[in-house]
């Protein structure tokens, strides 16, 4: 059964600094992976999409790895902006890739100004 | 397109009372996914669909629970009757296949059971 992880719960930092979120998954047979960011009282936004074939995907200040072998994912924010204050969650298809996402629980971010 | 579209979404309603919930997915998107969130438990996925038909519905909390998808273009999660325990903020999400999952959701709607 895949379950996931996400370290630290949460998280604070002062503004400009680059930071690093923890993903960690059981079932590494995953066709990819998945970034989410989801800010108070509103839905989830994609942020980005790893294939499985990929070692890792950027976008803007955002870059993702992906090490299937080990079942670990990283986020990592370059020049953190307090604008990035939000929940980010990791989300990967559940055992036997039938199409479902299982999500971990996330990580709350604040950058301070 | 406009995206994942959900409606109402805020709905307060008391005890005991029929509640039920949309969702429009993206256009040509195979897979509908209800999923529930709180604070206590996170997301939880509920039921999802394929081309229409409910493929793992084990999320279901209670049989007052239940979800259909009578066309590719509309769902609805239906609580009946409701109770306080099931004020949690639901989403809706839609991807496009079993080996492309990258999933699009909805606001959600917020429910609130008094």
């Amino acid at each position: 059964k895949q379950e996931v992880t996400q370290i630290p719960a949460a998280l604070s930092v002062p503004e400009g600094e680059n930071l690093v979120l923890n993903c960690s998954f059981t079932d590494s047979a995953i066709y990819n992976l998945q970034w989410f960011r989801q800010d108070p009282g509103k839905g989830l936004t994609s942020l980005l999409l790893i294939q499985s074939s990929q070692r890792e995907q950027t976008s803007g200040r955002l870059n993702a790895s992906l090490d299937k072998s080990s079942g670990r994912s990283t986020l990592y924010i370059a020049a953190s902006q307090p604008g990035d204050s939000a929940t980010y969650l990791c989300a990967v298809p559940g055992s036997g890739n039938t199409g479902k996402l299982i999500f971990g629980q996330g990580t709350t971010l604040q950058v301070k100004p | 397109d406009a995206g994942v579209i959900q409606s109402p979404r805020h709905e307060v309603t008391e005890m005991g009372q029929e509640v039920t919930l949309r969702c429009k997915p993206i256009s040509g998107h195979d897979y509908l996914f209800w999923y529930r969130q709180t604070m206590m438990r996170g997301l939880e996925l509920l039921i999802y669909f394929n081309n229409n038909v409910p493929i793992d519905d084990s999320g279901m909390p209670e049989d007052r629970f239940s979800a259909k998808m009578p066309n590719a273009s509309f769902s609805t999660l239906k609580i009946q009757p409701s109770e306080p325990r099931d004020s949690a903020v639901y989403f809706c999400a839609s991807s496009l296949g079993r080996t492309n999952t990258e999933a699009f959701f909805g606001q959600g709607t917020r429910l609130t059971v008094v």
